[in-house]
């Protein structure tokens, strides 16, 4: 399938526990944030989103936390399981129509 | 998935030869975009429309055009496929109305130039 990326960061994380991946962007006039997830041989797929004027979110077994002002954003993972096993990465909207995205980190579950 | 579809899902192609993918959305989604996904580097727009014959460049252009004549339809052409044009390309879809430029994405191509 198709392969997201070599030499990308990766979070080994026991199943059950909690994972935090984080993503640090540069942007400080950056008013929205979006988190995907990407398995191998598909897509990115939409996870959760948050705009600048909220410091968490909180969907289902994901959390994420925007902090303005380090330019820093994690997501959480509650209770990770073996479905999470993929790359995650966060864009930007730094204005208009368009996305900037980071470059992903690999989350391996292990049993 | 939000309706994408894209066409062909792997292809194989020499240098020179002009090559054309095809993004296919259901929803009458007014924004689409061309991104292409290679080891240690995010997506990267390559060329996005936000409607019938209304195109605009990305970061990475060079060596692509775009066609939309119909709304559902975003063509996504390489005149004359390089090597280093070998990438996995994704299409992507913002929701209409959407504020915040939330993106769906297809299922991507993988394409190969030899």
């Amino acid at each position: 399938g198709e392969s997201v990326g070599l030499h990308l960061p990766t979070l080994s994380v026991q199943e059950g526990d909690n994972s935090i991946i984080n993503c640090a962007y540069s942007n400080s006039a950056s008013d929205y944030f979006i988190w995907y997830k990407q398995e191998s041989g598909k897509g990115p797929q939409f996870i959760i989103d948050i705009r600048s004027n909220m410091d968490k979110r909180q969907g289902q077994r994901v959390t994420v936390l925007l902090n303005k002002t380090v330019k820093h954003l994690s997501l959480q993972i509650a209770a990770t399981q073996p479905g999470d096993s993929a790359v995650y990465f966060c864009a930007e909207n730094r204005g208009g129509n368009k996305l900037t995205f980071g470059t992903g980190t690999q989350l391996k579950v292990e049993l | 998935d939000a309706g994408i579809t894209q066409s062909p899902r792997h292809k194989v192609t020499e240098t020179g030869t002009p090559v054309t993918l095809r993004c296919h959305q259901t929803e009458n989604h007014r924004y689409m975009y061309w991104y292409r996904q290679d080891p240690g580097h995010g997506l990267r727009l390559i060329h996005y429309s936000y409607g019938v014959k209304d195109t605009d460049k990305g970061e990475v252009s060079d060596g692509y055009s775009v066609s939309r004549s119909k709304t559902e339809d975003f063509l996504l052409t390489l005149e004359s496929a390089t090597s280093s044009q070998t990438s996995v390309y994704f299409c992507a879809i913002s929701l209409s109305g959407s504020s915040g430029n939330e993106q769906y994405f297809g299922p991507g191509t993988r394409l190969t130039v030899t």
